[in-house]
């Protein structure tokens, strides 16, 4: 069964500091998957990444993928109130199922 | 396009009571899949569906709960004779097919007493 493990667990910074979430995973990631999600409500999809070495950028947000597709980490720039949330990575389970499996999450407070 | 609908938001059921989450899914899309989120514990899968068939129940505990996804109608998660430890926010998503991104509901908050 595959593991993900997301570092740290917990972060509360002030508005305009830089932060980095991480996301380790027992066997090669299929399909990487960044999530956000605010308090009441499901989780958004931020980013899906599946080339090893691979970067993206979604605004103030930076993705990046290990070489060997086993880890990952998320980058926020001058984080905002606004960023505050529950920041989930998950993959597209192995062997064929279309379920997605989920680290624990790293819950973000930005305060002003 | 209203999203992934799920109802009702919060429900509060004692224990031995009978606790019925239903989720309509975005317009066009035909699979439904049904995760739990407990305290500490992050988002677990549960079960997988497409209209009228259980594809992955691998999830599932193997009583008390059940799922099914209609022709007609929503997909409705049933759990019977809840207990204390079934608290927990359960969350639908949807997808339009095989190896695409899933959309999710706003969750349903079980609470039982």
């Amino acid at each position: 069964t595959q593991l993900l493990e997301q570092s740290p667990q917990f972060l509360s910074i002030q508005e305009g500091e830089n932060l980095t979430v991480y996301c380790n995973s027992s066997s090669v990631f299929s399909s990487l998957q960044w999530y956000r999600q605010e308090p009441g409500e499901g989780p958004v999809l931020l980013v899906t990444v599946v080339t090893g070495g691979e970067v993206k950028k979604l605004k103030r947000l930076t993705f990046q993928f290990g070489d060997a597709r086993k880890d990952s980490s998320l980058h926020i720039t001058a984080a905002q109130p606004g960023d505050t949330g529950l920041y989930l990575c998950a993959d597209r389970s192995q062997g064929g199922s279309e379920k997605l499996v989920f680290g624990k999450g790293m819950k973000l407070t930005v305060n002003p | 396009n209203a999203g992934v609908m799920q109802n009702p938001r919060h429900l509060v059921r004692r224990r031995g009571q009978e606790a019925r989450l239903r989720c309509s899914p975005m317009k066009g899309h035909s699979h439904v899949y049904w995760y739990r989120q407990l305290p500490e514990e992050g988002l677990k899968f549960m079960v997988y569906l497409q209209k009228e068939n259980i594809i992955d129940e691998s999830g599932m505990p193997k009583e008390r709960f059940s799922a099914e996804f209609p022709k007609e109608g929503p997909s409705i998660l049933r759990i019977q004779q809840v207990v204390r430890g079934d608290s927990a926010a359960y969350f639908c998503a949807s997808s339009p097919g095989l190896r695409q991104g899933v959309i999710f509901g706003p969750g349903t908050r079980l609470t039982v007493l």
